[in-house]
């Protein structure tokens, strides 16, 4: 069974700085994906970003980056330049390639973006 | 940009009634999912479905819990008679192909359902 685990359940950050939201993973499949996905206050899951686990090259989306370290089971997210907007729970997970797979999530960040 | 519905927002019902939660996934997607997120919990995977079968379903989706596609653009979750434990949001997502991203799954913005 796969895990994912979030250690850090809140962070804040000021507006316009950079800030890193941590996640680790146990499996033992060797093809896989990594999602960010973001949970403003409406609670829409949204989609952040995705990392294709056999590609080395870490994913980008304008402000937000990926470091993803295979051999450490680690996916962490950097938002730089912060915005207000970017206040929401952000949840990693984890999805064995396929299709029609089950995504399984971490416990959650709350991050708060200060102005 | 297409998106994944869901309705109702909102559903408030009494312990023991049958509630059906409805979606429509993006047009041209094959794989349909159903989560649930208890308040201040993590999202946990219900079912997945595909080829109007059941794919994979995690423990939570007893015969309590069933799925369909009536047609070919809705996609339901049917709780047949519902307990207090029930009460969560309820999130459908819907995944490929498209764009050659057929393993993103997009999630609709949910149902809370609320059992008396």
């Amino acid at each position: 069974a796969q895990t994912v685990t979030q250690s850090q359940p809140e962070m804040s950050v000021q507006e316009a700085e950079t800030v890193t939201l941590s996640c680790t993973y146990d499996t033992s499949e060797n093809n896989y994906y990594l999602f960010w996905y973001k949970q403003p206050p409406s609670r829409q899951m949204i989609l952040v970003i995705r990392q294709e686990a056999y590609k080395q090259q870490n994913a980008t989306e304008n402000r937000f980056s990926v470091n993803f370290q295979k051999a450490a089971k680690s996916f962490s997210l950097k938002i730089s330049d912060s915005q207000l907007g970017d206040t929401a729970m952000y949840f990693c997970a984890f999805m064995i390639s396929g299709s029609a797979r089950q995504l399984t999530f971490g416990s959650g960040t709350q991050l708060t973006v200060l102005p | 940009e297409p998106e994944v519905t869901q309705t109702p927002s909102h559903q408030v019902t009494q312990m023991g009634q049958e509630v059906i939660l409805r979606c429509v996934p993006i047009s041209n997607h094959l794989y349909f999912y159903w989560y649930r997120q208890i308040l201040g919990q993590k999202v946990e995977f219900l079912v997945s479905f595909y080829n109007n079968e059941i794919s994979e379903k995690s423990e939570i989706f007893d015969d309590q819990f069933s799925v369909e596609r009536p047609d070919g653009s809705n996609f339901t979750l049917k709780i047949r008679s519902t307990k207090l434990e029930d009460s969560a949001m309820y999130f459908c997502a819907s995944s490929g192909p498209l764009a050659g991203r057929s393993d993103t799954q997009y999630f609709g913005p949910g149902t809370r359902l609320t059992v008396l």
